[in-house]
């Protein structure tokens, strides 16, 4: 089983600040590595694909990137909005594994 | 509109067994990957199961041999059988499409197995 490991679990933030999630993977996963938010009593949200990829209506404050094992979630200028838990998944192997999560506090 | 509805969920008491539905709408269910993922109370997001387009199905182990996904395509629903649960079975289950990423969330339907 790949097991994902993110770092920070809990980060307090300011508005506007620069902020950086970390996921890594026990193995190499390709950039077969996505990326979610989830708020409060809200289902996941796709936020980015296969690493890097961007998707359609998620602000472009929000960016990864990485390769193999070493992955990044960064979110510019953060706004309030953007309290939420943070997963990465990857979509490498059976099982399918998620992070264990990153909740951002503003 | 995309979209997924569940349905099915609430209290059962341990042994116990339920039926999950997943209503599908703006696209097939039978075209394209569809995943259960559960969240137990305050805690992350685990992978159930996902069928494929051909019907081939893949479970995490904790589930293997107790659930069963599976579709009916003149509904567009996907379904999870569940047997013999566990209080740790307790969790939000939300139905998602799955092409490597998962593009598309229901609300989920929440499951409380207690006696």
């Amino acid at each position: 089983e790949i097991v994902l490991t993110q770092s920070p679990d809990f980060q307090s933030v300011t508005p506007k600040e620069k902020v950086t999630i970390t996921c890594r993977a026990s193995q190499t996963i390709g950039s077969n590595l996505h990326w979610y938010q989830q708020k409060p009593d809200q289902s996941p949200k796709l936020l980015i694909k296969y690493a890097s990829q961007s998707i359609s209506g998620v602000p472009s404050r929000f960016s990864g990137s990485g390769s193999g094992t070493d992955f990044t979630l960064t979110i510019n200028s953060l706004e309030a909005e953007d309290a939420a838990a943070y997963y990465c998944h990857q979509s490498r192997s059976f099982p399918i594994t998620f992070g264990q999560g990153t909740r951002l506090e503003i | 509109e995309v979209q997924l509805v569940e349905s099915g969920g609430g209290l059962i008491q341990p042994g116990g067994s339920l039926r999950l539905s997943c209503a599908a709408s703006g696209f097939t269910v039978s075209g394209n990957y569809m995943s259960w993922v559960r969240q137990a109370p305050g805690k992350g997001l685990e992978w159930v199961s996902v069928i494929y387009g051909d019907g081939t199905t893949y479970y995490a182990d904790s589930m293997k041999g107790r659930f069963t996904v599976s579709r009916d395509t003149s509904k567009n629903t996907l379904y999870l059988q569940m047997n013999s649960l566990r209080a740790d079975d307790t969790a939000v289950y939300y139905c998602a499409r799955s092409w490597g990423h998962f593009d598309c969330w229901g609300q989920g339907t929440l499951v409380t197995v207690s006696s």
